[in-house]
């Protein structure tokens, strides 16, 4: 079975620079989530998507992050402007299906901001 | 709002000695408890779950509400135990999301 699919995996821009996250979830799971994982810490949820619906952004920083999953499966996670501590890696994950909510992660998107 | 705990940022040992990771929660309902593992250059992924009481790799944990503790455990420690531990909380009511506790490093030595 394929795991969560994510790209780029190694990104640097300046500061004020924007970028893109890309994720494909596992076939037939409905939920997706963006988590933010700054170096020492643990991965912090950003949003969760259930299809195409946002469950929760609470967490999202929306006057600089925006994500969507326009057909309930691929979900792009944006940042503009970025500034020096939106350096960390994104993970995307994803549950549901046949696996239950068991959540899956892919290996990450690693964002350095200079 | 739930939380999690692990006191300790980093762990030695030697092989086959035992290991102990900690991780303390706090939330006044029943929630869910999970243990994520990070091996190196890998993903992470779900070692085990409380709901299981399975023992995975050799690992067990226990769910402990009195003391909200779900402290990580394995008798003889393998150096491919080396990895980043991560305890994690989920209640139903919140859509599955997972709290992440800091993570514990643990390495062990030949």
């Amino acid at each position: 079975e394929a795991g969560v699919a994510q790209s780029p995996r190694y990104k640097i821009i300046e500061k004020r620079q924007s970028v893109a996250f890309w994720c494909n979830p596992i076939s037939g799971h409905a939920t997706l989530y963006w988590y933010q994982q700054i170096l020492g810490q643990g991965p912090k949820l950003l949003i969760q998507f259930q299809n195409n619906g946002v469950v929760d952004d609470s967490q999202l920083p929306k006057d600089r992050f925006s994500a969507e999953r326009l057909k309930g499966v691929d979900s792009t996670l944006k940042i503009q402007p970025a500034k020096l501590e939106d350096s960390a890696v994104y993970l995307c994950a994803s549950s549901g299906g046949e696996t239950g909510n068991t959540i899956y992660f892919g290996e990450g998107s690693w964002l350095t901001v200079v | 709002a739930q939380r999690v705990t692990q006191p300790e940022k980093l762990l030695s040992v030697f092989k086959g000695a035992p290991v102990e990771l900690k991780c303390n929660y706090s939330y006044s309902g029943s929630p869910e408890l999970f243990w994520y593992v990070q091996y190196s250059r890998q993903r992470l992924q779900l070692l085990l779950r409380h709901i299981s009481r399975e023992s995975i790799k050799g690992f067990t944990a226990d769910l402990n509400k009195g003391e909200t503790s779900f402290h990580l455990k394995k008798p003889f420690a393998q150096e491919e135990d080396s990895a980043m531990y991560y305890c994690a909380l989920t209640i139903q009511t919140n859509d599955y999301k997972l709290s992440f506790g800091a993570g514990t490093t643990v390495t062990v030595r030949a």
